[in-house]
């Protein structure tokens, strides 16, 4: 079975200092893997996507996340943070044979002036 | 604009009486799915469709029904409503393809039972 790990529940950065945080999945496949970021009183929006094309995916509103087989992760990072990134972020890897999406507990991310 | 459309967005209700969280999407998707969200568990299945008169379980289905009669809509029903059933759910739907494409969520629903 698939299963995605956030290995930070919170996250604490000053704006304008790099973001990054981790995940790592087990699969028995070749994963499909996901983030996703969930603004206050807001559904989840996707970030971004990796379906086995490059390992290096970038997304929207400047992070990017790589694909690493070796280690079994999938961080997400962001060079300079901004106090709009304050969000929760899931980290979500897909159960092929299922056919459904598994979902990380999630990393809250706060951004200080 | 190509949204996931949930009402109501807040309830608070008492336990045992019968509620429907409706959800409707514009984007011709054949798949539609709920889940729910707790503090320390992420997102968690309820139910999912893969197209109309088509539902099955998914991780956490106890105390709810659901129901897809017409594609665009995929109504959450509570019939006998529990504290423990407090909590935030989302509506989501994709393209029937793979679980791969994008999926697309609703603003959410957030439920109180007292």
């Amino acid at each position: 079975a698939q299963s995605v790990t956030q290995l930070d529940s919170h996250v604490s950065v000053s704006e304008g200092t790099p973001v990054l945080l981790r995940c790592n999945y087990s699969s028995s496949y070749s994963p499909s893997l996901f983030w996703y970021v969930q603004h206050p009183n807001k559904g989840l929006q996707l970030l971004l996507k990796y379906t086995s094309a490059a390992t290096l995916v970038k997304g929207i509103n400047g992070f990017e996340a790589e694909f690493k087989k070796s280690e079994t992760s999938f961080h997400l990072t962001k060079p300079s943070a901004h106090m709009s990134d304050a969000a929760e972020y899931f980290c979500v890897v897909s159960e092929r044979l299922l056919d459904k999406l598994i979902f990380g507990t999630g990393t809250r991310l706060q951004v200080f002036p | 604009e190509a949204q996931v459309t949930q009402n109501p967005r807040y309830l608070i209700t008492v336990t045992g009486k019968k509620l429907t969280v409706t959800c409707s999407q514009n984007m011709n998707h054949e798949y539609m799915s709920w889940y729910r969200q707790d503090p320390g568990l992420g997102l968690r299945q309820i139910y999912y469709s893969m197209n109309v008169e088509v539902t099955d379980k998914g991780d956490v289905p106890e105390g709810y029904k659901v129901s897809r009669k017409e594609k665009r809509n995929f109504p959450l029903i509570l019939e006998s409503p529990s504290p423990n059933q407090t909590s935030l759910y989302f509506c989501a739907s994709r393209l029937a393809g793979l679980s791969t494409d994008t999926q697309y969520f609703g603003p959410g629903t957030r439920l109180t039972v007292l």
